[in-house]
């Protein structure tokens, strides 16, 4: 039992090029999300699903894309890396609105 | 807009004391709240879900209580081990915002030997 997984583990792109950061869970879940982590913005939601089929915005949206592939897994795209996207990434999945369980994070540097 | 803020942002204690972390929310309009534990360089581990009709949650040395009307929860930690330094981060979970987690800044703990 894996829990959540995420590769890459590190990442560096230069401006404008796109990238895909992939996330599997092996748990069972329906909801699925993906945060980033920044140094004193904390953790903030970019898109979750709430179930396999949808897709929904959270509070940082903006530059990514999403996709819900099945139930266990769900990936996070970057279609033109900006320097503002360097951060760390974590996928996390609950079951419905119960315990959030989290990735051991991506590191990705935009030059 | 649901706000998280979580006081001291960085505390040091000597190995034994009995701490506590405490985390404060500004909608208390919430379905539950979530502590976690975040190592250096690693992903968050989740410590204690407590439900909004519950006042407390204890899993071995840890403690967690809600006061959901005045918008406060506290993280006890008993006996503490240099093994508990770590970043402590709550979440809640409003209860109109669908699964959506807002979390606070953390307190960073170091625990001394």
């Amino acid at each position: 039992n894996a829990g959540v997984t995420q590769t890459p583990k590190f990442q560096v792109l230069k401006t404008g090029q796109s990238m895909t950061l992939q996330c599997a869970q092996d748990m069972n879940h329906n909801s699925m999300y993906w945060y980033r982590q920044d140094p004193g913005m904390g953790l903030r939601l970019i898109y979750y699903s709430a179930s396999e089929g949808t897709t929904d915005k959270g509070e940082v949206p903006n530059g990514y894309n999403v996709s819900r592939l099945n139930k266990r897994e769900f990936s996070l795209r970057l279609e033109s890396a900006a320097p503002s996207q360097t951060s760390v990434y974590f996928c996390a999945s609950s079951y419905a609105a119960y315990e959030q369980y989290f990735g051991p994070g991506t590191r990705l540097t935009v030059t | 807009k649901q706000e998280v803020t979580q006081i001291p942002a960085a505390l040091s204690v000597p190995e034994g004391e009995n701490l506590v972390l405490n985390c404060s929310f500004t909608d208390s309009a919430i379905y539950n709240l979530q502590w976690f534990r975040q190592d250096p360089g690693k992903g968050l581990t989740s410590l204690l879900l407590i439900q909004s009709s519950q006042r407390e949650q204890t899993s071995g040395r840890l403690n967690a209580s809600l006061d959901k009307s005045s918008g406060r929860s506290t993280l006890y930690i008993a006996a503490s081990q240099p093994g508990d330094s770590a970043t402590y981060l709550c979440a809640v979970r409003p209860s109109n915002a669908g699964n959506m987690l807002t979390f606070g800044g953390g307190t960073r703990l170091m625990v001394k030997p």
